[in-house]
């Protein structure tokens, strides 16, 4: 069956770095999403993809994030400047035709910042 | 302000029980989804609806639009189901994904 895959599983950075954490959707599908989930708390929406720029976006998602299709089958999100408080669980998901669709979710990315 | 209320938070049954978690919302939606969310951290979608009802296996998903509720029932309970429970919204305004907090669901053998 299917899945979405991300990488890495784990990652610990330094203040002030920057992460790229990648995920590779379900192939013929077109809405890609990123989500986080900080430690205790609910998953919250960052951004969703469609047609190779950013659908929505949440207040969230400001200047220090972006995403990127940079092939067909990576979907990536960087954080340029990672702040203590980003870390957490971070969850790629995809759905096929339309935001109705399921999505279907990576195991995440579990980031640690020091 | 919390858009998607989940009730109870945790909740531990004995095998065999009839389950049921509760969601209410506020906001406009497009579809309801209901997921599981395993002590791993992996989600995985269990229903998605917009109207009535949707079975899977021992899993009941029912929605009343008017009242902004929905329900997840779970038949026969059994300590493979013990995972957390989140209810979510699709917004009608920015189709973003908000997310409830979640039921932390136990079954004791």
């Amino acid at each position: 069956e299917p899945e979405v895959t991300q990488t890495p599983s784990h990652q610990v950075t330094q203040m002030g770095q920057e992460v790229i954490l990648r995920c590779v959707p379900i192939s013929n599908h077109l809405y890609f999403y990123w989500y986080r989930q900080i430690l205790g708390q609910k998953v919250e929406f960052l951004v969703s993809f469609y047609n190779n720029e950013i659908s929505e976006k949440s207040e969230i998602f400001d200047d220090q994030f972006s995403v990127e299709r940079p092939d067909g089958s990576n979907f990536t999100l960087k954080i340029r400047s990672t702040k203590l408080e980003d870390s957490a669980m971070y969850f790629c998901a995809s759905s096929g035709l339309a935001y109705q669709e399921t999505q279907y979710f990576g195991p995440g990315t579990r980031l640690l910042v020091l | 302000k919390n858009e998607v209320e989940q009730s109870p938070q945790n909740l531990t049954a004995q095998e065999g029980e009839f389950i049921t978690i509760n969601c209410s919302y506020s906001v406009g939606i497009s579809a309801l989804h209901w997921l599981q969310q395993h002590p791993g951290g992996g989600i995985v979608s269990l229903f998605m609806l917009s109207s009535g009802k949707k079975k899977h296996g021992r899993l009941i998903a029912t929605i009343n639009i008017q009242e902004k509720h929905s329900s997840l029932h779970i038949t026969a309970s059994h300590p493979r189901d013990s995972a957390v429970y989140i209810c979510a919204v699709t917004s009608n305004s920015n189709y973003q994904l908000i997310w409830g907090a979640g039921t932390k669901l136990i079954i004791k053998p």
